[in-house]
């Protein structure tokens, strides 16, 4: 069973920076890429970031350029959001997501989220 | 990067029809044919029931179906039940990136 669990969000202070970790289990981690996807508070969903197999590859969307790094460590199954300058806009629900089938066209399996909240 | 755009609801009876459209661009509709749609209860994850346009995941039913014509794709949802309630996203691929639409709520009357 795939599983997705989130961990190291919290309240930072505008400007501070956090480290969001996702550990996965349950399939072949290194075959897939993974992304972050959030959702703030009553709002919809908004793609962040993703990372290729061998992260390699990194992409983000234009809201978090320069600000959010994804990474992962393949050996330990798990995949990170470090996210810095941090605004009250990036108040959300972030959830870890894998891609469907290796192919990077759609997001198969989510975690349950970890809440981050940017106020002083 | 602009959001692909839903209308923010739709209704229907039980039994009816109801299509929830998606409309974005050339960059990325209209430049892949890799759309997606999920749905998201209240409280709970997103979970993916249509991919690559118009297949299914397993145990997903096949009153769930998916078409794009140009730079719009489209939901359309047959038969409906009272557990189809629920806010529908559709999500494009568009080479360097990944773009939702705003969300659509529907409500079975």
């Amino acid at each position: 069973e795939v599983q997705l669990v989130e961990s190291g969000g919290g309240l930072v202070q505008p400007g501070g920076s956090l480290r969001l970790s996702c550990a996965a289990s349950g399939f072949t981690f290194t075959k897939y890429w993974m992304h972050w996807v959030r959702q703030a508070p009553g709002k919809g969903l908004e793609w962040v970031a993703r990372a290729n197999v061998d992260e390699s590859t990194t992409n983000y969307a234009d809201s978090v350029k320069g600000r959010f790094t994804i990474s992962r460590d393949n050996a330990k199954t798990t995949v990170f959001l470090q996210m810095g300058r941090l605004r009250a806009d990036d108040t959300a629900l972030y959830f870890c997501v894998r891609d469907r089938d290796g192919y990077n066209t759609a997001l198969g399996y989510w975690g349950q989220g970890a809440r981050v909240t940017v106020s002083s | 990067q602009s959001a692909l755009t839903q209308p923010r609801s739709v209704s229907g009876s039980p039994g009816q029809s109801v299509t929830i459209s998606c409309i974005g661009t050339t960059s990325d509709i209209g430049a892949y044919d890799y759309v997606s749609w999920y749905r998201q209860d209240p409280g709970k994850t997103p979970r993916l029931i249509v991919y690559d346009i118009t297949e299914r995941p397993s145990g997903v039913p096949d009153r769930f179906s998916g078409s794009k014509s140009g730079n719009s794709a489209s939901l359309s949802i047959s038969g409906l039940q009272p557990d189809d309630e629920s806010d529908y996203y559709c999500c494009s691929f568009a080479g360097d990136y990944m773009v939702f639409g705003g969300g659509t709520k529907l409500t079975v009357l």
